[in-house]
């Protein structure tokens, strides 16, 4: 039972390229998130998937796709990096029990740097 | 709108003293709220949660919270700290949909 797992674990980037960030989940959660954690602010949602075949914006959505591509897989898009961007990547996954989403389950987080 | 205020960015400590990281948040609904730890390099992992019942929540690694409503706050406390709790440590609330809120973060520093 691997958990959460991101791939890769650390990458840089040229401003205008792309890449896509890859999470996976097995824990059988329907729900699954990506944030941004950058020095004392915490972390924000980018997007999140709510159930397989849903995504919807979070807190700072520009600059990035999104893509359930089944209920174990989440991946994150961007299509064209700025330095801005630069920043530790966490993918995370919850169960929704009773419409509550009490607990979410974190990845290791890919350390991104956009030059 | 929610929001978490931790109210100390870095904490530092001696090793078996007791600690408390401080965390208010506001809402205009009910609340469940988290701590999380953060060890270097890795990702979150749940302390504890409060999300109905016992204001006072018991967590791993011998760490408690207590919920205050009227002071709108969730601390985060341990009698005795040992080297292994440095790390950094977020509060987060949740209102029962999607979106988690988490608070900016405090560095605990324990000296031996």
């Amino acid at each position: 039972n691997a958990g959460v797992t991101q791939t890769p674990k650390f990458q840089v980037l040229k401003t205008g390229q792309s890449m896509t960030l890859q999470c996976a989940q097995d824990m059988n959660h329907n729900s699954m998130y990506w944030y941004r954690q950058d020095p004392g602010m915490g972390l924000r949602l980018i997007y999140y998937s709510a159930s397989e075949g849903t995504t919807d914006k979070g807190e700072v959505p520009n600059g990035y796709n999104v893509s359930r591509l089944n209920k174990r897989e989440f991946s994150l898009r961007l299509e064209s990096a700025a330095p801005s961007q630069t920043s530790v990547y966490f993918c995370a996954s919850s169960s929704i029990i009773a419409g509550a989403n009490y607990e979410q389950y974190f990845g290791p987080g890919t350390r991104l740097t956009v030059t | 709108a929610q929001s978490v205020t931790q109210l100390d960015s870095q904490v530092p400590v001696f090793e078996e003293a007791p600690v408390e990281l401080r965390c208010n948040y506001s809402s205009s609904v009910s609340v469940y709220l988290f701590w999380y730890v953060q060890y270097p390099n890795q990702g979150l992992q749940l302390l504890l949660k409060y999300l109905s019942g016992s204001t006072l929540v018991k967590g791993i690694n011998g760490f408690e919270a207590e919920f205050n409503k009227s002071q709108t706050s969730f601390h985060l406390r341990k009698p005795s700290v040992h080297i292994s709790d440095t790390a950094e440590y977020f509060c987060a609330v949740n209102t029962g949909g999607f979106k988690t809120i988490f608070g900016a973060g405090t560095r605990l520093f324990v000296k031996a």
